[in-house]
């Protein structure tokens, strides 16, 4: 019983086209974050997403947005894939917006941009 | 320009020793710092937390230890056993709840 699901697992697209990842999670929470993982291996934080109270990380591209059609899915729309948008991008859950609510994440999903 | 540093990108521990690993902030006004554990493929998994109220927080073989006052947090893990190989995150959160995080430490702990 998967907690935190993203699909799909692997992306492979050429530059410039436009796609989107999928989060759902079945803990009923009511947060939930995107994270990508660079090249380097560093976790950076994208957006965090809380009953349509969106926070978004200042240094990412407006070609990413977050939809959230309901409290159990928050999906990743990126426009315009350019070659650095290669990255592994993870989501997370949590029960609320405190500080001290444990992050549940995804399996992450891995994309290249060819 | 990174508030949370992991310093050792790799650490290679022996079977039943010691495994000690580091972590620097910057930022004063983090209260609640946490580390991660992360396998190949996988997403991290939540281990251990610490309030800034306390100088150390113990669950199992996993303690982490924090000095406030150097902005340094470390996380101990005794006896190392194999399965804990994997790839070590502290982390910090700041608003809305989102994470900031270290670079990560690659524990590698020896049969």
């Amino acid at each position: 019983d998967t907690a935190v699901s993203q699909t799909p697992k692997y992306l492979v697209t050429q530059m410039g086209n436009d796609k989107s990842i999928k989060c759902e999670q079945n803990l009923g929470h009511d947060t939930m974050y995107w994270y990508k993982q660079d090249s380097k291996k560093f976790l950076k934080i994208m957006f965090s997403y809380n009953n349509k109270e969106l926070i978004i990380n200042e240094t990412v591209p407006n070609r990413f947005s977050p939809k959230s059609p309901d409290k159990a899915h928050l999906n990743l729309h990126i426009n315009s894939l350019e070659l650095g948008d290669s990255a592994v991008y993870f989501c997370a859950s949590s029960q609320d917006l405190g500080p001290r609510q444990t992050q549940y994440f995804g399996p992450g999903t891995r994309l290249l941009v060819l | 320009d990174q508030q949370v540093k992991q310093n050792s990108p790799s650490l290679s521990v022996q079977e039943g020793r010691i495994s000690i690993l580091n972590c620097d902030y910057t930022n004063s006004m983090f209260d609640y710092f946490l580390w991660y554990k992360k396998y190949p493929a996988e997403g991290p998994t939540f281990l251990i937390s610490i309030s800034s109220i306390k100088d150390k927080n113990e669950d199992g073989r996993f303690t982490v230890f924090l000095n406030k006052s150097a902005k340094h947090l470390s996380l101990h893990i005794v006896p190392s056993q194999p399965g804990d190989s994997a790839v070590y995150f502290c982390a910090a959160p700041e608003a809305g709840n989102m994470l900031t995080f270290g670079g990560g430490t690659r524990l590698m702990v020896k049969p």
